[in-house]
């Protein structure tokens, strides 16, 4: 079983405030990575996948960067608003599993 | 995006009984598509890869005979929870991936409670 972790668990910002969070993963056998937003009562919602070590996508406010030689990737979010309050996960697909192995998630909640 | 429907949203059972929950990719075709379960403070955890035309490929430590995976069409994958017990309770997710594509869309998961 891969070993995926995401930190922090849980993260309280105000409104405006940028703020980012790590998940790491095994370097080993990499393929991708899949970033996804879950809202309560929503479905997860495919943020980004990506591939290439050193490979950094934007969509909106948001933006996540990948090493795939050390085993980490950061999402970032610019200026947070109340909507982004969501949890983030983040999954490596490798090549011997064959399948997402997903973290835990990083809660984010973001007040007025 | 693709969209992916999953149903029921929320199911109650009695102990023994079976249920089933459908998973639906609405706007495209998926030959693979996953089933997850997730318990409370835990992350998503795979149970079967359900494969169109064959049978399912399921996790080590997932009964075969109890997680009953269909996948007979390009847009339909279930999942029936046989002589459910209260500790398969749990939250069930399913996910498809369309060809071409990386991209792995989400259904919005099922509420499963057993008493």
């Amino acid at each position: 079983i891969l070993n995926v972790e995401q930190s922090p668990q849980s993260l309280h910002v105000q409104e405006g405030d940028s703020t980012n969070f790590t998940c790491s993963f095994p370097s080993s056998n990499f393929y991708a990575l899949h970033w996804y937003r879950w809202e309560t009562a929503k479905s997860p919602e495919a943020l980004f996948v990506m591939t290439l070590n050193g490979d950094e996508k934007k969509k909106g406010r948001i933006s996540a960067t990948l090493n795939t030689k050390e085993g980490y990737s950061y999402l970032y979010i610019k200026g947070s608003q109340p909507e982004d309050s969501a949890t983030y996960l983040c999954a490596p697909y490798t090549g011997t599993a064959s399948k997402l192995t997903f973290g835990t998630g990083t809660r984010l909640q973001v007040t007025l | 995006g693709a969209v992916v429907s999953q149903h029921p949203s929320w199911v109650i059972c009695k102990s023994g009984t079976s249920v089933k929950i459908e998973c639906r990719s609405l706007d495209f075709q998926a030959t693979t598509m996953f089933w997850y379960r997730q318990f409370p403070k835990q992350s998503l955890m795979l149970m079967a890869t359900s494969n169109e035309g064959s049978k399912a490929t399921y996790e080590q430590g997932v009964e075969k005979d109890k997680f009953l995976i269909n996948h007979a069409s390009l847009t339909l994958s279930t999942l029936t929870v046989t002589s459910a017990h209260p500790e398969d309770s749990s939250f069930y997710i399913c996910s498809a991936k369309p060809l071409p594509g990386n991209t792995i869309y989400f259904g919005e998961g099922s509420w499963l409670t057993v008493v």
